[in-house]
């Protein structure tokens, strides 16, 4: 069965220092990857996906996440982190539908 | 660029009432979908939806709930008589295919609350 577990419900950092999103994910074959990200009363907007290309994807607004299979993980990763950042951040596997994991709130100090 | 709209953003209903959430998936995708997120929960997948057929269904999409393409543009979602449970921000989501490579889009969503 495919499913996300995102490791961490709420982050929180201050503005210019690096985010770190974590997810491991669980698949029977090679999985498909997302990372979307939710803004207050806003719809759930693509940041990156993973298809079996490169390991490393990039995404819009300079995030980025690495596929490791060796440790089913799919963290999302940010060098220097904006106030605008601060959302609602949820990985998904697809198995056809999405699968959704908890999701993670990012908090931006100043 | 092309965006799902939902209407109306925010929905109260009595319990035992019909309700119907409306979207207007991307023009030219195939395949269309409907989750829900009940606050402090996960989004939950309840149906997708192509060729004017249902293609897959969750546990949770029992016979309260119905889904229609009722014109070229619109993808609704009907729950025939909503419970206090059915209360959740409701997604639609729209696809070119239905490959699990293939991006899906999301509305903002419909907040419903059920009294």
């Amino acid at each position: 069965a495919q499913s996300v577990t995102q490791l961490d419900s709420h982050v929180s950092v201050s503005e210019g220092t690096p985010v770190l999103l974590r997810c491991n994910y669980s698949s029977s074959y090679s999985p498909s990857l997302f990372w979307y990200v939710q803004h207050p009363n806003k719809g759930l907007q693509l940041l990156l996906k993973y298809t079996s290309a490169a390991t490393l994807v990039k995404g819009i607004n300079g995030f980025e996440a690495e596929f490791k299979k060796s440790e089913t993980s799919f963290h999302l990763t940010k060098p220097s982190a904006h106030m605008s950042d601060a959302a609602e951040y949820f990985c998904v596997v697809s198995a056809g539908d999405m699968r959704f994991g908890a999701g993670t709130r990012l908090t931006v100090k100043p | 660029e092309p965006e799902v709209t939902q209407t109306p953003s925010h929905q109260v209903t009595q319990m035992g009432q019909e309700v119907i959430l409306r979207c207007v998936p991307i023009s030219n995708h195939l395949y269309f979908y409907w989750y829900r997120q009940i606050l402090g929960q996960k989004v939950e997948f309840l149906v997708s939806f192509y060729n004017n057929e249902i293609s897959e269904k969750s546990e949770i999409f029992d016979d309260q709930f119905s889904v229609e393409r009722p014109d070229g543009s619109n993808f609704t979602l009907k729950i025939r008589s909503t419970k206090l449970e059915d209360s959740a921000m409701y997604f639609c989501a729209s696809s070119a295919s239905g490959r699990i490579t293939d991006t899906q889009y999301f509305g903002p969503g419909t907040r419903l609350t059920v009294l």
